[in-house]
């Protein structure tokens, strides 16, 4: 398995749809958890932490399932603004470096 | 969370010739990184620069093509040297702290 692999895209989806990306990884002993959204050209930039079994932060909730080793990031009722590439980010462990997934891509239409 | 200036934000080089990059992060940090995002492609790692001693490479990557300084705990260079058309790239730093990693705004390269 690829240490972090995300669901392949693009995903092309109408205004106040719900979406909703999955990410597993290979590091069992992974304790954090990532989500990053990276516009185009521009640097990605973190949307939600996930330490526990999950975290919701207004129409965004990741989920994380241990077993089975896969994060996943929903999205509720979705903006235009929303039309970005996520990155689901694993740390190695502690403070060592992330390892990104290649990235879903977004696109909402109007 | 920390702030990272990140410069150039781009350039166009001849092949053959350096570019260094630098950031400059307004607060002190123990770990910094540098990473590459290919076009079409997520980030991959090249080197975590330590602060005081040579940085560590990761898989594939030499310091001799990307040599790194580190002088102190707010500041770092990455050198991309000889480049090639293959070097054509974004680069970012990045930081660890408190509230998680943080990114410079990356340096966009081509190379001609």
């Amino acid at each position: 398995r690829k240490e972090v692999e995300q669901d392949p895209g693009p995903f092309n989806v109408p205004e106040g749809a719900t979406v909703a990306f999955n990410c597993t990884y290979s590091n069992s002993a992974s304790q954090s958890f990532f989500w990053y959204r990276q516009d185009c050209r521009k640097e990605p930039k973190l949307l939600m932490s996930v330490y526990s079994s999950g975290n919701e932060d207004g129409r965004f909730t990741a989920q994380l399932n241990r077993a089975s080793q896969y994060i996943s990031l929903l999205i509720r009722d979705s903006k235009l603004s929303d039309s970005a590439t996520y990155l689901c980010v694993v740390p190695n462990s502690g403070n060592t470096p992330l390892v990104f997934g290649k990235g879903t891509r977004l696109s909402v239409i109007a | 969370s920390a702030v990272i200036s990140q410069k150039p934000s781009r350039d166009i080089c001849q092949r053959g010739t350096s570019l260094t990059i630098q950031c400059q992060v307004d607060s002190q940090v123990t770990m910094m990184f540098w990473y590459r995002q290919q076009p079409g492609q997520s980030l991959t790692l090249i080197a975590t620069a330590n602060q005081g001693s040579e940085a560590t490479y990761e898989s594939g990557f030499v310091i001799d093509k990307f040599p790194i300084s580190r002088p102190n705990l707010t500041f770092s260079t990455l050198t991309v040297s000889n480049m090639s058309p293959e070097d054509s790239s974004i680069y970012l730093c990045s930081v660890v702290g408190p509230y998680g990693y943080t990114f410079g705004s990356g340096t966009r390269l081509t190379v001609v």
